[in-house]
């Protein structure tokens, strides 16, 4: 079976630019979640989807993060302008549904530095 | 709200020695799961064990087992006979009614040959 997939793995751009990543989860898995993981820090919920459908974006810096999942499969996780700040890994996980207790599986994640 | 907070940045253990990471928790639900996930360097978070809050007996996986104090909320991981492999960060979560996931802020675990 495979895993959560995403890309790309690294990137570095300046302050103010824009960047994208992208996540495919493990197929039939319902729920899609991005987390922001600061180096030093525990992973930060920062947007949560069931399906195509947002059930939580509560800590997402709306002014500049904005992310969508088409079709319920695969997700986009934008930043528009990139601060210094904003340095961190970008982890994409999914579960089978959003149900109490469950596993959520994990990408490799997306390293992101802004200079 | 929930909390989770994990006192200990860093820890070292001898292989083949057993080592116990700490973990406490704050909810105000009745019933929650909690978790450890293992982040081995520059690779993907994977589950280690999870714990149903009303189950009384503690988790067990192979080398890996809980110590879960429901009373004073307090979730700690054993590792027996630590390897090299398990060299990694260990974060405690925290799953509950609100369907979201509350991690602590990590322990760097280095198992020393």
């Amino acid at each position: 079976e495979a895993g959560v997939a995403q890309s790309p793995r690294y990137k570095i751009i300046e302050k103010r630019q824009s960047v994208a990543f992208w996540c495919n989860p493990i197929s039939g898995h319902a729920t899609l979640y991005w987390y922001q993981q600061i180096l030093g820090q525990g992973p930060k919920l920062l947007i949560q989807f069931q399906n195509n459908g947002v059930v939580d974006d509560s800590q997402l810096p709306k002014d500049r993060f904005s992310a969508e999942r088409l079709k319920g499969v695969d997700s986009t996780l934008k930043i528009q302008p990139a601060k210094l700040e904003d340095s961190a890994v970008y982890l994409c996980a999914s579960s089978l549904r959003r149900a109490w207790g469950n596993t959520i599986y994990f990408g490799e994640g997306s390293w992101l530095t802004v200079v | 709200a929930q909390t989770v907070t994990q006192s200990q940045p860093e820890m070292s253990v001898q292989e083949a020695e057993t080592v116990t990471l700490s973990c406490t928790y704050d909810t105000s639900e009745n019933n929650y799961y909690l978790f450890w996930y293992k982040q081995p360097p520059s690779r993907q978070m994977i589950l280690v064990i999870r714990q149903e809050a009303y189950k009384q007996q503690n988790a067990t996986e192979n080398r890996f087992s809980v110590n879960f104090q429901k009373a004073a909320k307090s979730f700690s991981l054993k590792i027996s006979d630590s390897q090299l492999g398990d060299t990694a960060m260990y974060f405690c979560a925290s799953h509950s009614g609100t369907y979201k996931y509350i991690f602590g802020t990590g322990t760097r675990l280095k198992v020393l040959a």
